[in-house]
């Protein structure tokens, strides 16, 4: 059965302190790797799509990779406007997007 | 970028009545779209997968005589909300995918049932 997992649920970072935040994925055919932000009462904004292992994309203080088996999303140096929800999606054959449940990050000033 | 518009962004309504949600592709045609709820601090969950001229497809245990989903044309589909009770009370969203591998989401729908 296809699946994504994120991990941590929730992570609390002080600005400036770099993290990761890991999406690990089962998923047969992978068509593409989505990273998504979302805020409180709004529909997800797009970030990123990763297509094969070895990619990555850089957006601001945010870097995506790509492995077989999981995604890692990469915040530098973070700032308070990052804390959010990120989540991460797969798109199999059927173009039915996966959602993993996201992590709830806030950064504190 | 492609845009998705979704409206009403937030809905109150009284219990028994209906609602109408609905989504559109601003600059980009959709043959298909999905519809997503989301429950607070929970992901995206997919309700149904609406098909341009024809009917929709809904996911396991989703009440296909209670989400009424219509997809008359390449850039609108709505989605309908039929005798709405509170614990029908959710975030909608709706999201189309593009010709590259992409989905492009709505603003969602913030349904309140009283």
């Amino acid at each position: 059965e296809d699946q994504v997992t994120q991990s941590p649920e929730a992570l609390r970072l002080q600005e400036g302190e770099s993290s990761s935040l890991n999406c690990s994925y089962t998923v047969s055919g992978l068509r593409g790797l989505f990273w998504y932000r979302q805020d409180p009462g709004k529909g997800p904004e797009f970030l990123f799509t990763l297509y094969s292992a070895g990619e990555e994309k850089e957006k601001e203080r945010l870097k995506a990779t790509l492995t077989k088996k999981e995604s890692f999303l990469h915040i530098t140096a973070p700032k308070p406007e990052d804390s959010a929800t990120y989540l991460c999606a797969v798109l199999p054959p059927d173009d039915k997007i996966i959602f993993g449940k996201g992590t709830r990050l806030h950064i504190l000033p | 970028g492609a845009v998705v518009s979704q409206h009403p962004s937030r809905v109150i309504c009284k219990s028994g009545t209906s609602v109408k949600i609905e989504c559109r592709s601003l600059d980009f045609q959709a043959t298909t779209m999905f519809w997503y709820r989301q429950f607070p601090k929970q992901s995206l969950m997919l309700m149904a997968t609406s098909n341009e001229g024809s009917k929709a497809t809904y996911e396991q245990g989703v009440e296909k005589d209670k989400f009424l989903i219509n997809h008359a044309s390449l850039t609108l589909s709505t989605l309908t909300v039929t005798s709405a009770h509170p614990e029908d009370s959710s975030f909608y969203i709706c999201s189309a995918n593009g010709q590259v591998p992409q989905a492009f989401f709505g603003q969602g729908t913030r349904l309140t049932v009283v």
